[in-house]
């Protein structure tokens, strides 16, 4: 089975510094793909990144980043210069190439950026 | 390009009674899903499609059924509606389900309330 860990249910951070949101993870998939995506309060998701489990380099885009490190079954997001529209719910989702191909999803942080 | 949209935006059932909810998306997408969110949890994956023509329980499929009426069209019914199903209903697509083509694009939801 496949589970998605996000033990951070709220963060703060300071506008304009940086934030990691946590996530770990669990497969027995040799082959996998990790996203995030973001929920503001209007409530839509929004895909931010993704990284897959063969990619030689952490994804970035933008101001998003994956700190990805295979071994610790960890993904972490890094948001670099956080600004107010940042304030969100983020989730980590997962989902395998071979045994589980549907997507598993995090239980979430709420992350509030104070001006 | 309207991305994945969802109908109704908002929906209050009496318990008993039924009702489908629509998605559609103009990305001509092979895969769609059915999710849905609670309070405090990741979204849960109810139902999904594939590939037009066919479709698979998710986690969680007890009193809903779905129908693939084409490959733009997914929808969601609930034949008697319960107190429990209250939830916002998310619709999504993707490409595929393998790699960097099998991030999700999501639909902007539906709130449902059964009283």
């Amino acid at each position: 089975a496949q589970k998605i860990t996000q033990t951070q249910p709220g963060m703060f951070v300071q506008e304009k510094e940086a934030v990691t949101l946590d996530c770990t993870y669990d497969t027995s998939d040799p082959s996998y793909g990790l996203f995030w995506y973001k929920q503001p309060s209007s409530g839509e998701m929004i895909f931010l990144i993704y990284q897959g489990s063969y990619d030689q380099q952490n994804a970035t885009e933008g101001r998003y980043s994956l700190n990805f490190q295979k071994a610790r079954k960890s993904a972490n997001l890094v948001i670099s210069a956080s600004q107010l529209g940042d304030s969100a719910m983020y989730f980590c989702a997962m989902r395998g190439q071979f045994f589980g191909q549907n997507f598993v999803f995090g239980p979430g942080t709420r992350l509030s950026v104070l001006p | 390009n309207a991305g994945v949209t969802q109908t109704p935006k908002f929906q209050v059932l009496k318990t008993g009674q039924s009702m489908t909810l629509q998605c559609a998306q103009d990305m001509n997408h092979n895969s769609m899903y059915w999710y849905r969110q609670d309070p405090g949890m990741g979204l849960r994956l109810i139902y999904y499609s594939a590939s037009e023509g066919t479709t698979d329980k998710g986690e969680v499929p007890n009193g809903y059924n779905v129908s693939r009426l084409n490959k733009r069209e997914f929808s969601l019914r609930l034949e008697s509606a319960a107190p429990s199903q209250t939830s916002v209903y998310f619709c999504a697509s993707s490409e595929s389900r393998q790699g960097d083509r099998g991030k999700q694009y999501f639909g902007p939801g539906t709130r449902l309330t059964v009283t």
